[in-house]
């Protein structure tokens, strides 16, 4: 049973345009949400984060918009650039643990 | 930003042979986390470690598996023995606190089990 689902699986957006990976969850408990970055050969490094009090998060050109209710989040990435081509999951913990609960990510790639 | 690095990259066993998979945390850290990704599908927590004991494994934690940091050397991972299932990227990372504190990830190292 997944806990954390991305959608899509892979996505190709041109050089400039707004990329927009969704992800949602089961456990109502989970009040934390981390998006990683990873390139090929490396680990995942911390992108963006957002705790469960927040509807919107920004830095720079990502955004990650959070629906409490409806258990969904997305993260928008607006002028993609094709560094940005590389695997992003989203990730979700409870209070009190810092065990991370990973979706399958989305790959992403940037066309110029 | 923090680094953690693990050795070796890759790993290739024959099933039943002892592993240990080695992780050298950011300095000042004092929380380690193991995690395990079988190709196709998402990273999985494995076990979390914190002054010298285990805080919480999950069920994918088996009994084969045992981890350790002696004398703030490497933090290890040990297979001991290896089975087939056990091919996967095992992720290290570790924290300088436990809530709300960034998990830095390594690179992994890819196991293959023969």
């Amino acid at each position: 049973q997944q806990q954390v689902r991305q959608s899509p699986q892979s996505l190709t957006v041109w050089e400039g345009e707004t990329a927009i990976l969704n992800c949602s969850y089961e456990d109502s408990t989970f009040n934390y949400f981390p998006w990683y970055q990873q390139f090929p050969g490396e680990g995942p490094a911390l992108l963006i984060s957002i705790s469960s009090v927040s509807d919107k998060k920004e830095d720079g050109r990502f955004t990650i918009f959070f629906n409490k209710r409806e258990k969904k989040l997305s993260l928008h990435i607006t002028d993609s650039q094709p560094g940005d081509s590389a695997t992003y999951f989203c990730a979700a913990r409870t209070g009190g643990n810092n065990k991370l609960t990973f979706g399958q990510g989305t790959v992403l790639s940037v066309i110029p | 930003g923090p680094k953690v690095l693990q050795i070796p990259s890759h790993q290739i066993i024959d099933m039943g042979q002892m592993v240990t998979l080695n992780c050298d945390p950011v300095s000042n850290h004092l929380y380690f986390y193991w995690y395990k990704q079988i190709l196709g599908q998402q990273m999985e927590f494995l076990v979390n470690f914190y002054n010298g004991k285990v805080m919480e494994k999950s069920k994918l934690f088996k009994d084969q598996f045992s981890v350790e940091r002696p004398d703030g050397s490497y933090f290890t991972l040990k297979i001991q023995p290896t089975a087939l299932e056990d091919s996967a990227v095992y992720f290290c990372a570790s924290s300088p606190g436990w809530t709300q504190d960034t998990q830095y990830f390594g690179p992994g190292t890819r196991l293959l089990v023969l």
